[in-house]
């Protein structure tokens, strides 16, 4: 009974791989995002989608495109994979409203690394 | 661009100690959150302060908001070893945007 879980939980690929991550929600949340926290513990917000709408789309390479096919699941698929992209990943959820963003409910974490 | 800026970057105190940390801002806000995170774990949601509030409590959690001077801080009260995480202020505008500070790593030694 996860709230937020992702797959898979540790990935280790070489440089120019393509990979997929995962991310289910069972909160009934309209809006999901994806986090990078990089070594020093940065958390940086990559995307976000509100029903199923791209509503934040910052500074990424393009070589990181997300999908989602309903309001439950957002994947983060990552193309061309380089040795810069070896973070921890975070899927998120939350609950729009009218008074800004409320309290975000946070997945496992997949940590990536590429060799 | 990063908004919150935690203080200290890190704290060790002894069981049953106050824990205070500090959270600056820049710009205007809606809300103001603060996640703990422990090591190799997801981040979870402590407690939210919108713009009117002054002062919020949940547990031994205290947290204080100061508009004025853009800052919060969070008191963690009788701490526990089991408290022993990462805490991270973020601040919530009017859109979807959660923007993290460092985070504030709390050792509490039993």
């Amino acid at each position: 009974d996860t709230a937020v879980s992702q797959t898979p939980k540790y990935l280790v690929t070489q440089m120019g791989n393509d990979k997929s991550i995962k991310c289910e929600q069972n909160l009934g949340h309209d809006t999901m995002y994806w986090y990078k926290q990089d070594s020093k513990k940065f958390l940086k917000i990559m995307f976000s989608y509100n029903n199923k709408e791209l509503i934040i789309n910052e500074t990424v390479p393009n070589r990181f495109s997300p999908k989602s096919p309903d309001k439950a699941h957002l994947n983060l698929h990552i193309n061309s994979l380089e040795l810069g992209d070896s973070a921890v990943y975070f899927c998120a959820s939350s609950q729009g409203g009218t008074s800004g963003i409320g309290e975000q409910y946070f997945g496992p974490g997949t940590r990536l690394t590429v060799t | 661009s990063q908004q919150g800026e935690e203080d200290p970057q890190a704290l060790s105190i002894q069981e049953g100690e106050n824990a205070t940390m500090n959270c600056s801002y820049k710009t205007s806000i809606n809300n103001l959150q603060w996640y703990r995170q422990n090591s190799g774990r997801g981040l979870v949601h402590l407690i939210l302060i919108r713009s009117n509030e002054r002062e919020k409590h949940s547990g031994r959690l205290r947290v204080t908001l100061d508009t004025s001077k853009k800052s919060s801080s969070l008191l963690i009260t009788a701490s526990r070893a089991a408290d022993t995480a990462s805490y991270f202020c973020a601040t919530g505008g009017s859109n979807y945007k959660l923007t993290f500070g460092k985070g504030t790593l709390l050792t509490v030694n039993p």
